[in-house]
């Protein structure tokens, strides 16, 4: 069985930082491209980062960029977004997804969510 | 303000059929497949659609995917009131590099 499991979430104060990690379990992790997809509170899907199954190949939101960095350890199962610069408008549950296949062609997997409060 | 556009919602009565439209452009949904998901209440979203009009395993062919050049189509039969649930189209952006996804329908059941 397919499991994403998101962890890292919490309260933050803006400016300052955040790591998720999503541990991946029940399908062969490096075989897929994985990305990370944020929901604000009563909002709509929003793409943050995606990244291929060997890291060769990265993409970030340009809301994102800059501030964000998404990474992989194949050996470990586990992907990462690592969130600096935190600002209000990043308040969001954030979901970690396995592409179908390719580097976007859907995803077929979503975990749970972490959820991300940036405030003072 | 999404790349691509859904109307906010959509209503039919149980048993009847509803599509619901997701309107892009030549960067997005004219040159890239189109995957729709569902979102239940309080749920994480789950692929219903991939590649235009395919389905995944598991899914009832009661829900079907359809592109017309800029525009994609989710069509449902046989509406149930469990199918009540927000609705997203997503695809690639070649311009962007980057996925987009529509605003999201919300689906009501009569």
């Amino acid at each position: 069985e397919v499991q994403l499991v998101e962890s890292g979430g919490g309260l933050v104060q803006p400016g300052r930082s955040l790591r998720l990690s999503c541990a991946a379990s029940g399908f062969t992790f490096d075989d897929y491209a994985m990305h990370w997809v944020r929901q604000a509170p009563g909002k709509g899907l929003e793409w943050v980062s995606g990244i291929s199954w060997n890291s060769g190949t990265i993409g970030y939101a340009d809301s994102v960029k800059g501030r964000f960095t998404i990474s992989r350890d194949n050996a470990k199962n586990s992907l990462y977004l690592q969130m600096n610069s935190l600002r209000a408008e990043d308040t969001a549950l954030y979901y970690c997804a396995k592409a179908y296949y390719d580097f976007w062609s859907g995803s077929d997997y979503w975990g749970q969510g972490t959820l991300v409060t940036v405030s003072s | 303000q999404s790349v691509l556009t859904q109307p906010p919602s959509v209503s039919a009565a149980p048993g009847q059929k509803v599509t619901i439209s997701c309107s892009g452009s030549s960067s997005n949904i004219g040159n890239n497949y189109v995957s729709w998901y569902q979102q239940l209440p309080g749920t994480a979203p789950k692929l219903l659609i991939y590649d235009n009009d395919k389905r995944p395993s598991g899914i009832p062919d009661r829900f079907s995917g359809s592109k017309s050049g800029t525009s994609a189509t989710l069509g449902i039969t046989g509406l149930q009131t469990g199918d009540e649930a927000d609705y997203y189209c997503g695809t690639w952006d070649s311009s962007l590099s980057a996925v987009v996804f529509g605003g999201g329908t919300k689906l009501t059941v009569l």
